[in-house]
């Protein structure tokens, strides 16, 4: 079974410009998350999906960010314009509730990461 | 709200030396508790967990118990190796439902030969 997937791996791109980070979940994951660790910081929740609705996105910083799925496959994350503190590995996330009591009940499975530098 | 604290390194420790790396943490109720592990130029990986109070999660040589009392999750290992060097992050994730992930700052080990 793949694993979940993030597009690209890295990223550099001046102040000002326009970034789209993607991520493919594990086949029948419901449940998709971001996430972001800033240099030195914690890794910090951004947003979660279930299917294509936006379940919570209370971790999004500013409106400078807008995340999509659309048809509850796989998602997409914005940076419009990037400014220097957007700088950081912005991780994916999916899971499914799965059996209750299983092992791998409701965890979830984190992609590489895409690493963004904005210069 | 939740909060999740854990030594934040470097940590250097020579090869076959013993590991500890503290983590507690503050959440309502009884959340799960997880270590994850970022190998260098890797994602995160799931390293152990535990699910409820007094439960012991294990994998590769590392070890980590629930403790309610003093609401702390430290991760050990006996003997470590450089393939151990990494950074690892503490979390935790309330019970029920779609729940965030709430992850420390990580601690970054490096182990010398």
């Amino acid at each position: 079974e793949a694993g979940v997937t993030q597009f690209p791996s890295h990223s550099v791109i001046e102040k000002g410009q326009t970034v789209t980070l993607r991520c493919d979940p594990i086949s029948g994951h419901d449940n998709l998350y971001w996430y972001r660790r800033v240099m030195g910081k914690e890794i910090k929740f951004l947003l979660h999906f279930v299917k294509e609705s936006k379940q919570d996105e209370s971790g999004m910083p500013n409106n400078r960010f807008l995340a999509e799925r659309t048809g509850g496959t796989y998602s997409t994350l914005k940076v419009q314009p990037a400014e220097l503190e957007d700088s950081g590995v912005y991780f994916c996330a999916s899971s499914h509730l799965g059996l209750a009591g299983g092992p791998t009940y409701n965890e979830q499975f984190f992609g590489p990461g895409t690493r963004l530098t904005v210069l | 709200g939740d909060s999740v604290t854990q030594m934040e390194g470097p940590v250097t420790l020579s090869e076959e030396a013993f590991l500890t790396i503290n983590c507690t943490y503050t959440a309502t109720g009884y959340p799960s508790l997880f270590w994850y592990v970022q190998y260098p130029g890797e994602g995160l990986q799931l390293l152990l967990k535990a699910t409820k109070a007094d439960d012991k999660g294990s994998n590769k040589g590392f070890e980590a118990t629930y403790r309610k009392e003093t609401t702390s999750f430290h991760l050990e290992k006996g003997s470590v190796q450089v393939s151990d060097s990494a950074v690892y992050f503490c979390a935790l994730k309330p019970m029920g439902g779609y729940q965030k992930v709430t992850f420390g700052i990580g601690t970054k080990l490096q182990v010398i030969p």
